[in-house]
């Protein structure tokens, strides 16, 4: 079936430090991939999608590309804030699947000023 | 666009009371909702998939008579946890379909369901 691999956590940075958080699928044929924010004691929120091979993802500095080749779509940002302190997942869906997600476990971000 | 509200934001019972939880979609129609348990630091997991007029599709090892889930309209889907336990205390977070891909999910602020 498939599944999502997360860097796991925590990760701790300091303000405008760069952002990678590693990402990888297993999935037969072409999902689309997702990458969502959650802040405390909050829900989830999109923060990017892409929804083929090659596509880059990218909204509020951070950017994902959708690599067949590798099987990834790592999360990443060049100069995090204090306010980007969430945790963030990864996930993939199918829309033959009534877009139904498969999510990874999460990693949590914390920076520091 | 694309909100998804969900009522009440908090909620404390009593053991052995029934607790009903809402998921709206605020600006668009929505056949099909999820709801999902979340654990302290853990990640999502999928309880039931709700399908506007249609009886709900459960997980496996999700009591069915336990969580009743019904999607009576294509903008609201609700979850009543039935005679409540300390052990079901959790955070219950729904999400819609977003029809125009059929695939991005957009979620709920969540419920935090505390039974003493």
């Amino acid at each position: 079936g498939d599944s999502v691999t997360q860097m796991e956590g925590p990760v701790t940075l300091s303000e405008e430090a760069c952002l990678t958080i590693n990402c990888t699928y297993t999935a037969t044929g072409y999902p689309s991939l997702f990458w969502y924010v959650q802040y405390p004691g909050e829900g989830l929120q999109l923060l990017l999608k892409a929804t083929k091979a090659d596509d880059k993802g990218s909204n509020k500095g951070f950017e994902a590309t959708y690599r067949k080749e590798t099987t990834s779509f790592h999360l990443e940002k060049g100069s995090v804030q204090v306010s980007d302190s969430a945790v963030y997942f990864c996930a993939l869906s199918r829309n033959t699947n009534a877009g139904k997600s498969t999510f990874g476990d999460g990693t949590t971000l914390t920076v520091k000023p | 666009g694309a909100v998804v509200s969900q009522h009440p934001s908090r909620v404390i019972c009593k053991s052995g009371t029934s607790v009903k939880i809402e998921c709206r979609s605020l600006d668009f129609q929505a056949t099909t909702m999820f709801w999902y348990r979340q654990f302290p630091k853990k990640s999502l997991m999928l309880m039931a998939t709700s399908n506007e007029g249609s009886k709900a599709t459960y997980e496996q090892g999700v009591e069915k008579d336990k969580f009743l889930i019904n999607h009576a309209s294509l903008t609201l889907s609700t979850l009543t946890v039935t005679s409540a336990h300390p052990e079901d205390s959790s955070f219950y977070i729904c999400s819609a379909i977003w029809t125009s891909d059929g695939e991005t999910q957009y979620f709920g602020p969540g419920t935090r369901l505390l039974v003493l």
